[in-house]
């Protein structure tokens, strides 16, 4: 059965802090990993992993995919107050996605 | 920025009646999703379409369920007779492209409808 596991469940930093999610995965067919915010309702887009060793970056965000040791990484730097959210990791296999239970991130002024 | 449209935001209904949710995916998208995502549980895949067909599904996506595109735009889920255990989250996604490893396979979700059976 296909599975996604993040760490930690749930995290609360100072603002100007870095933080790193983790999401480790077991998925038939692999196709690619993606990173997802949610705030209030849709988890909007942020980063898709196809290769590994390849950093993505954007702005103060970057992830990372290690495809022997089936697992990425999420970093944000410099945190900021609206960075609080539920950040999610999930994994295509053939079609669907398969989602990770999500890491919730509180950032305190 | 084009987005995916879901209506209402918000549906209350009554057990052992039908409801449907509504999608207007982006436009030039061609593959279609739903997944519900139970209060504190992870999101779950229902089901895909493309071509006016149902290219896969979950054991979720039993016979109580069913998708339609009845027009150009519109991408539906129906529940035939809802349950209490159908109160969820339910998004709808949509991509361009399902080719491995592209931004055009990148799936974009709706805000969503929260799905409330009494």
């Amino acid at each position: 059965e296909d599975k996604v596991v993040q760490s930690p469940l749930s995290l609360v930093v100072h603002e100007g802090d870095t933080v790193t999610l983790n999401c480790s995965y077991e998925v038939t067919n692999f196709r690619s990993l993606l990173w997802y915010k949610q705030e209030k309702k849709a988890p909007t887009f942020l980063f898709m992993l196809t290769s590994s060793g390849i950093e993505k970056k954007s702005g103060r965000l970057s992830s990372i995919l290690d495809k022997k040791e089936l697992f990425s990484i999420l970093n944000i730097t410099a945190t900021q107050t609206g960075d609080s959210a539920i950040y999610l990791c999930a994994v295509q296999g053939a079609q669907k996605l398969v989602f990770g239970q999500g890491t919730r991130l509180t950032i305190n002024p | 920025e084009p987005e995916v449209t879901q209506t209402p935001s918000h549906q209350v209904t009554q057990m052992g009646q039908e409801v449907i949710l509504r999608c207007v995916p982006i436009s030039n998208h061609l593959y279609f999703y739903w997944y519900r995502q139970i209060l504190g549980q992870k999101v779950e895949f229902l089901v895909s379409f493309y071509n006016n067909e149902i290219s896969e599904k979950s054991e979720i996506f039993d016979d109580q369920f069913s998708v339609e595109r009845p027009d150009g735009s519109n991408f539906t889920l129906k529940i035939r007779s809802t349950k209490l255990e159908d109160s969820a989250m339910y998004f709808c996604a949509s991509t361009l492209s399902r080719e491995a490893g592209v931004s055009k396979n990148i799936q974009y979700f709706g805000a969503g409808t929260r799905l409330s059976v009494l």
